[in-house]
């Protein structure tokens, strides 16, 4: 069974500030997705990567994969509250088979 | 507006009961899924329907049931459950081509509880 490995679960940054979230997985797949939760609302498709080296940006949220490395990565630049919320990755194996993550926590503090 | 809708939003059930949890969607995808949220856990996919057609059953048991009638909607019929199936139901949908999935829209959820 594949393992979706997120890291932080948890993360408080102060706004303007600059981070990354991980995504960790353990075999190879065809594609990745990265989700936003709001609290009490439902899953929202942010980014899907389909090739090594793929890079999506949309306003301060850039997304990046690595197949290689079997890594995606989440970034955040200059924080704004309205980015609170919890990230999840997904990966789309061969045939019907997903897996999330367990999701990252965001909180921007002002 | 989601554009994928799940009614009940919320439901209670004794354990004896039975209930049926319903998803609808009209973005001409072919493909539904239901997925279990549990707090501290990764989402759970539950089934995949793809042109109607179970493709994918990842080992739920059958105390829940589907049921796909047409390609927009979808159905998770319950009975007997247990206290731990206590949690927040959410059914998906996406266009499939042949090249892969596009990515899922997702409805708002059924949060059901079990006592």
């Amino acid at each position: 069974e594949l393992k979706v490995e997120q890291n932080p679960l948890f993360l408080s940054m102060q706004e303007g500030k600059n981070y990354t979230i991980y995504c960790n997985y353990s075999t190879t797949s065809d594609r990745l997705y990265w989700y936003r939760q709001d609290p009490g609302k439902s899953l929202e498709s942010l980014f899907v990567l389909l090739s090594n080296g793929a890079v999506k940006q949309e306003g301060r949220l850039m997304a990046s994969l690595d197949t290689k490395a079997r890594l995606s990565t989440l970034h955040i630049t200059a924080a704004v509250h309205d980015l609170s919320a919890t990230y999840f990755c997904a990966v789309d194996m061969t045939g019907n088979q997903f897996y999330f993550g367990t999701g990252t926590s965001l909180t921007v503090i002002p | 507006e989601t554009g994928v809708t799940q009614t009940p939003r919320h439901l209670v059930m004794g354990m004896t009961n039975k209930k049926s949890l319903k998803c609808e969607q009209h973005l001409g995808h072919n493909a539904m899924y239901w997925y279990k949220q549990s707090a501290k856990k990764p989402l759970e996919l539950m089934f995949v329907y793809n042109f109607k057609e179970q493709t994918e059953n990842n080992s739920v048991p059958s105390r829940f049931s589907p049921e796909c009638p047409n390609s927009s909607h979808l159905f998770l019929h319950l009975h007997t459950l247990q206290p731990e199936d206590s949690a927040l139901y959410l059914c998906a949908s996406s266009l499939y081509t042949g090249q892969g999935r596009e990515p899922q829209h997702f409805g708002d959820g059924t949060r059901l509880s079990i006592l």
